[in-house]
């Protein structure tokens, strides 16, 4: 079992629709957690960083942890074209040298 | 941009040979990371450097090394080339203990 699971999709959305993206994990010591876009052919952009449980809003982006549940979600709101790309999910704990990804969610907004 | 540069931007290569992939951080980040990323999946954690001295590594054999400098580049070094090597290398820069890494555009290693 992979240590953080994410439905690779793909998703395609209306321009305009809110958008839920979904990681669920299985090590209860992650507490930093982290969204990353990337565009095809490009490196992973931060998107949103999150320690512990709680939300988190920017922008139109809403990133949610519920560590009880070992589930994160991110919030695309007013999705726009321009947010056509594939987002990863990553988490980490105290200690670890290392992110650990899930497998990306490829999303295509139609305009 | 991140601010991190890696180059070339593509290679290819043929099964058995050597590679040499460079990744230039952000200054002042003393932490570089290697990360492999095949088609459809998440990135790999390969190894870490920080302050030039290997900090951790990933499920990946020896004949992937690292070196890190004094003025924020790093190299990785894959040895005996495997098809299966064949995917996007990615390195991520951090200010170290912030957790939060910064992504290079990666490198497309093809192996034929």
């Amino acid at each position: 079992q992979k240590e953080v699971e994410q439905d690779p999709g793909p998703l395609s959305v209306p321009e305009g629709a809110i958008v839920s993206l979904n990681c669920t994990y299985s090590n209860s010591a992650f507490q930093y957690f982290m969204w990353y876009r990337q565009y095809s052919r490009k490196g992973p952009e931060l998107l949103m960083y999150t320690y512990s449980s709680g939300n988190k809003e920017d922008g139109r982006f809403t990133a949610q942890v519920d560590k009880s549940s070992k589930y994160i979600s991110l919030f695309i709101r007013d999705s726009q074209p321009s947010d056509s790309a594939t987002y990863l999910c990553a988490m980490t704990r105290t200690g670890a040298n290392n992110l650990f990804f899930g497998t990306g969610t490829r999303l295509t907004v139609i305009p | 941009e991140t601010g991190v540069t890696q180059s070339p931007t593509h290679l290819i290569k043929t099964r058995g040979q050597q590679v040499t992939l460079r990744c230039s951080s952000q200054s002042g980040h003393n932490t570089v990371s290697w990360y492999q990323q095949a088609l459809g999946q998440g990135p790999q954690f390969i190894f870490q450097y920080y302050r030039e001295e290997e900090n951790g590594r990933g499920n990946f054999p020896p004949r992937f090394s690292g070196l890190q400098f004094p003025n924020y580049s790093s190299e990785l070094n894959v040895n005996a080339l495997e098809l299966d090597d064949s995917a996007l290398y990615l390195c991520a820069s951090e200010q170290g203990g912030t957790d939060t890494q910064y992504f290079g555009p990666g490198t497309r290693l093809t192996v034929l």
